[in-house]
């Protein structure tokens, strides 16, 4: 069985970019979540994606989007980027839309310079 | 408002020595609680969960945690760290109507002294 898996590791944008993060659910998982956590924060709920349609959503904006394909993998879209859009983003997968445990990824480290 | 709470930004204990980790939460609804463990430039692991029944769940690594509903309280327990426990400690709420969203507190960093 393989775990959560993110791409890519690290990434380096420059302001006013955009930038596409992806995420690979654990197998049997049919739920995405997406968390940003910023340096010496705790995660911070983005949205969630169940059965390839947005199933809850936190207090982003709408230039932080996503899509969640069939086989249920993920990827998070981030336009016009902001220094303080530098961070560790997290997916979760999960089933049952969300009500059950969330396992996490390893992060992708975004750098907006 | 829902929030979760971790009093302790940063706690050092010796090795051997027991750990508790607060927690507390404000919940409108019954809650589902988590703790995970985080390695520095490292994804969230699960050490355990609370959903229902015996308030006392065990965990990975030894750990154990304590729901009190009357004190809004989910402690994380361990009566003997070991420097490989050292690494940064979330705790979160989510809840069945939720949507799958978690909130999670600002963490609480462990640092294990020789």
């Amino acid at each position: 069985e393989t775990g959560v898996t993110q791409s890519p590791t690290h990434l380096i944008k420059t302001r006013g970019q955009q930038v596409t993060l992806r995420c690979s659910s654990q197998s049997g998982h049919n739920t995405v979540s997406w968390y940003q956590q910023a340096l010496g924060q705790g995660p911070q709920f983005i949205f969630q994606y169940y059965r390839e349609e947005e199933n809850g959503r936190g207090n982003f904006p709408p230039r932080f989007s996503g899509l969640q394909f069939p086989n249920y993998s993920s990827e998070l879209n981030v336009n016009a980027l902001e220094l303080d859009d530098s961070a560790l983003y997290l997916c979760a997968s999960s089933s049952s839309g969300g009500r059950d445990t969330q396992y996490f990824g390893p992060g992708t480290r975004l750098t907006v310079l | 408002a829902q929030s979760v709470t971790q009093p302790d930004i940063h706690i050092t204990v010796s090795e051997g020595a027991s750990l508790e980790l607060r927690c507390n939460y404000s919940y409108g609804a019954t809650p589902y609680l988590f703790w995970y463990v985080q390695s520095p430039g490292q994804g969230l692991q699960l050490l355990l969960k609370y959903f229902s029944g015996d308030t006392l769940v065990q965990g990975i690594k030894g750990f154990e945690a304590e729901f009190k509903r009357s004190q809004s309280s989910f402690n994380l327990r361990k009566p003997s760290v070991h420097w490989s426990d050292a690494a940064e400690y979330f705790c979160a709420v989510g809840g069945y109507n939720q949507g799958g969203k978690l909130i999670f507190g600002q963490g609480t960093e462990l640092s294990v002294k020789p």
